[in-house]
């Protein structure tokens, strides 16, 4: 697609069940970055990719979530043991390189993840 | 780390008034600074930006910011508002985050209501 593209819109789960979040990002882009944006706040960072590796994720709130981008396309935001406090909107968003070198970012829609 | 403050949560103007939202950064280089605009049920897209080059930013739909580096501010500018203008406006600042890229950090976000 022209855009990024971000699945499930939405996605309602128990309390310690485990919740995948799935963005694909622009055709030829190789940054991916994932973002959490909780109500009433502006989006934070948790991880960025370049390429298939995780160059920062410095922003991963703890070992309960992780991400993979395993061919340097599609990338998966996995949680673990869900809390309520997880619940937010998770944002996707990808650039081309020369987006990348000045933070430029093209986002998706996002994934709203409420946890009951 | 970088920072951004936005003054006021929630702004609301009359059609065809003066839009003015606010942006102070901290940085302790010269910063790339953006303005991305948030549709209800709708992604993150960008307003416009500052790479160091012009200090007045046009943007898109007649919105303009003026980087003023001795106030650390980038306030978002459009002098009469339209009720298509109605939406979350997020300032951000882009900072190396050492790992080869440039991380976004974003403001809580300004709600702006257009009143008819």
């Amino acid at each position: 697609g022209a855009g990024v593209s971000q699945t499930p819109s939405n996605k309602v789960t128990e309390k310690g069940k485990y919740v995948e979040l799935r963005c694909d990002p622009i055709s030829g882009h190789t940054a991916l970055y994932w973002y959490r944006q909780s109500l009433g706040q502006g989006p934070e960072f948790l991880i960025y990719f370049q390429g298939t590796g995780a160059a920062d994720d410095s922003g991963l709130p703890n070992d309960r979530f992780f991400a993979v981008r395993p061919e340097g396309s599609v990338s998966t935001l996995k949680i673990q043991r869900t809390e309520r406090g997880d619940s937010a909107v998770y944002l996707c968003a990808s650039s081309s390189q020369p987006a990348v070198n000045t933070g430029e970012l093209f986002f998706g829609e996002g994934s709203r993840l409420t946890v009951l | 780390a970088q920072s951004v403050t936005q003054l006021g949560s929630h702004v609301s103007v009359s059609e065809g008034a003066l839009v003015l939202l606010r942006c102070n950064y901290s940085s302790s280089v010269p910063p790339y600074l953006f303005w991305y605009v948030q549709y209800p049920n709708q992604g993150l897209q960008l307003l416009l930006k500052y790479t160091s080059a012009a200090t007045l930013v046009k943007g898109i739909n007649g919105f303009e910011a003026e980087f003023k580096k001795s106030e650390t501010s980038f306030h978002l500018t459009k002098p009469s508002a339209h009720m298509s203008d109605a939406a979350e406006y997020f300032c951000a600042v882009s900072e190396n985050s050492g790992a080869g890229s440039y991380q976004l950090t974003f403001g809580k976000g300004t709600k702006l209501s257009v009143i008819p």
